[in-house]
């Protein structure tokens, strides 16, 4: 079945500064990677998403890019802001079924 | 629009009673997925169902757990008996065309079992 690691598991930056967030999965026929963000106490909820077709998709500060030949993608969020700290999982359909695989989240901290 | 909406929104029971999670997709949605999620496991999916039907249970962890969906706006989540390490926060999702289609995810039910 599919895998998708996810790193780093925490990161702290600096408000105004940029995050990377990356993930790798295993699964060569996965096209969706959704990337979710959870603040503390609160429910999943789809930020951005890319499919296979597309190389990158930017939504005002935050950027999702994928690299289908090294099966990763990365979730960039720049100019950073305090209520940008929460935990962000990545995601990817296996490709051979109805469901996603989620890696394991990354604790953003934001500092003012 | 109303969202997933899911019930209760906390539980505390004791150890060895049966727990009922409950599941109100949103309307239209085709599937249905129940997720468990915690601090050393992460977000789990549990099972998920297409158009009412149970299509993979493999993230069921033991027979005390079985789910069902007896109409397209309802479903349910048991467990029985309940255990302390089944505490957890149950989160249930709702999606129009599977996993290549964006999950809208309910506020969840967080569960303690004493």
């Amino acid at each position: 079945g599919e895998n998708v690691e996810q790193h780093p598991s925490t990161l702290s930056v600096q408000e105004g500064d940029s995050a990377v967030i990356k993930c790798t999965y295993s699964d060569s026929a996965s096209n969706y990677f959704p990337w979710y963000k959870q603040e503390l106490g609160k429910r999943p909820q789809l930020i951005i998403d890319i499919r296979s077709n597309v190389g990158e998709k930017k939504d005002q500060r935050i950027a999702v890019t994928l690299n289908k030949t090294a099966k990763h993608f990365s979730l960039h969020i720049t100019e950073t802001q305090p209520e940008d700290s929460a935990v962000y999982f990545c995601a990817a359909d296996p490709g051979s079924g109805d469901k996603l695989t989620f890696g394991t989240g990354t604790r953003l901290a934001v500092r003012p | 629009d109303a969202g997933v909406i899911q019930s209760p929104r906390h539980e505390v029971t004791e150890m060895g009673q049966e727990v009922t999670l409950r599941c109100k997709p949103i309307s239209g949605h085709d599937y249905l997925f129940w997720y468990r999620q915690t601090m050393m496991r992460g977000l789990e999916l549990l099972i998920y169902f297409n158009n009412n039907v149970p299509i993979d249970d493999s993230g069921m962890p033991e027979d005390r757990f079985s789910a069902k969906m007896p109409n397209a706006s309802f479903s349910t989540l048991k467990i029985q008996p309940s255990e302390p390490r089944d505490s957890a926060v149950y989160f249930c999702a709702s999606s129009l065309g599977g996993g290549r289609q964006p999950q809208h995810f309910g506020d969840g039910t967080r569960l303690s079992i004493l």
